[in-house]
């Protein structure tokens, strides 16, 4: 109950093109769902972060859209540039504890 | 934005001796810092949590004795591996939250190698 399955493992967008990855989990309890990119060798930098009373937030090019009843949530990346080319991972706490992290997705914008 | 370093960025050392590993967060007093470890390809993997000035609580199948962590300020953690092996060799990496806050502020990872 307290995983975070994460899709696709892998993904391959054009440059200008969108990218989707897909999160789901069990837990209704948490309260608190981020989403990070990772570079190689790298710490993970939080990208945008949503909490389930609100439906979709964006920022800049990144959007969540978050679906309660599904228990999904996903991160939309809209006209993808080489340069989004990382591994993203979705997560989810309850009231500020530990993070459950999805499996990643490697991400590659070509160009 | 909230800034969270680690030291050394790389450490190279011989088994069966022991390293120590710091996380500190720069601007804000963090209340809580956990610690990952992450293989390659693979996610993070929660090994403890930490809170100023109490015992770590360490996930199940971590030992305790052998990864110490110690959280004796607002602004640091550290972690030693005590008499490491190459099979300790890993990307570690703390993260902190300030308090009142669900937000996690990750370090640029540690890589460890023992040889």
């Amino acid at each position: 109950q307290q995983q975070v399955k994460q899709s696709p493992q892998s993904l391959i967008v054009q440059k200008g093109g969108i990218s989707i990855i897909n999160c789901a989990y069990e837990n209704t309890a948490f309260d608190y769902f981020p989403w990070y990119q990772q570079f190689p060798g790298k710490g993970p930098a939080l990208l945008i972060a949503i909490r389930p009373d609100v439906s979709e937030k964006k920022e800049g090019r990144f959007t969540i859209s978050f679906n309660k009843s599904a228990k999904q949530f996903s991160l939309h990346i809209m006209d993808s540039q080489p340069g989004d080319s990382a591994t993203y991972f979705c997560a989810a706490s309850h009231q500020g504890g530990k993070l459950i992290f999805g499996q990643g997705t490697e991400l590659s914008v070509k160009p | 934005g909230a800034v969270v370093s680690q030291h050394p960025s790389w450490v190279i050392c011989k088994s069966g001796t022991s390293v120590k590993i710091e996380c500190r967060s720069l601007d804000f007093q963090a209340t809580t810092m956990f610690w990952y470890r992450q293989f390659p390809k693979q996610s993070l993997m929660l090994m403890a949590t930490s809170n100023e000035g109490s015992k770590a609580t360490y996930e199940q199948g971590v030992e305790k004795d052998k990864f110490l962590i110690n959280h004796a300020s607002l602004t640091l953690s550290t972690l030693t591996v005590t008499s490491a092996h190459p099979e300790d060799s890993s990307f570690y990496i703390c993260s902190a939250s300030a308090p009142g806050t669900d937000t996690q502020y990750f370090g640029p990872g540690t890589r460890l190698t023992v040889l």
